[in-house]
């Protein structure tokens, strides 16, 4: 069975660009959170959704973010004008449950914005 | 101050040795907590749930003390294998778990 699929697997590009991340959770999984990682402040957790809709967003750190799940099977975060800042490792996770039974997370994008 | 705190560590250890660690957390309303492990360049998986009573996995024990507000591991008969960041989760709410920043273990042979 698939695990979370993220991609791309690694992004590089310029300050001031449009950046797209994409995920798909496990068939099934009813929530699907969006975190970031950075050595600085460790993984923090940016939005999550419940059966496609946004439930809390107050870890978005600001409206260059933007996170959409259209359907079951599919989620997008961008980021628009990207910064420097935001170079991270991204995750998708998904669960059957609440968020207090286990997450499944996917491989991560590693983002870094020149 | 941070919701969740850990000694990053790192913590080097030989093989076969006994390896402990804590983590402590701010709010004492906490409901659930847990251990995920994330090796080098890969994902968090979640290595055990803690348990008010304390429980074992193999090698591993965890321990929760909510007086204290802090969680420990424990690893017995540290393998190679267990070469990882341990990053303690705790659960405020009904959907937010909070992640420490991790603690670094590094067994050598």
């Amino acid at each position: 069975d698939a695990g979370v699929i993220q991609s791309p697997r690694h992004e590089v590009t310029e300050m001031g660009q449009e950046v797209t991340l994409r995920c798909k959770p496990i068939s099934g999984h009813d929530y699907l959170f969006w975190y970031r990682q950075t050595m600085m402040r460790g993984l923090e957790l940016l939005i999550y959704f419940n059966n496609n809709v946004p439930i809390d967003d107050s870890g978005m750190p600001e409206d260059r973010f933007s996170a959409k799940m259209p359907n079951a099977s599919f989620s997008t975060l961008k980021i628009q004008p990207s910064e420097p800042r935001d170079s991270a490792v991204y995750f998708c996770a998904s669960s059957s449950s609440g968020p207090v039974e286990t997450q499944y997370f996917g491989p991560g994008t590693r983002l870094l914005v020149l | 101050r941070k919701e969740v705190e850990q000694d990053p560590g790192p913590f080097n250890v030989p093989e076969g040795a006994t390896v402990a660690f804590n983590c402590t957390y701010s709010n004492s309303a906490s409901q659930s907590f847990f251990w995920y492990r994330q090796d080098c360049r890969k994902e968090p998986k979640l290595l055990m749930s803690v348990y008010s009573s304390g429980n074992e996995d193999g090698r591993f024990t965890a321990q929760l003390n909510r007086a204290s507000q802090y969680i420990s591991l424990l690893i017995r008969d540290s393998k190679l294998s267990d070469s990882a960041t341990y990053l303690c989760v705790v659960n405020f709410n009904d959907y937010k778990l909070s992640f420490g920043a991790g603690t670094t273990v590094t067994v050598r042979a």
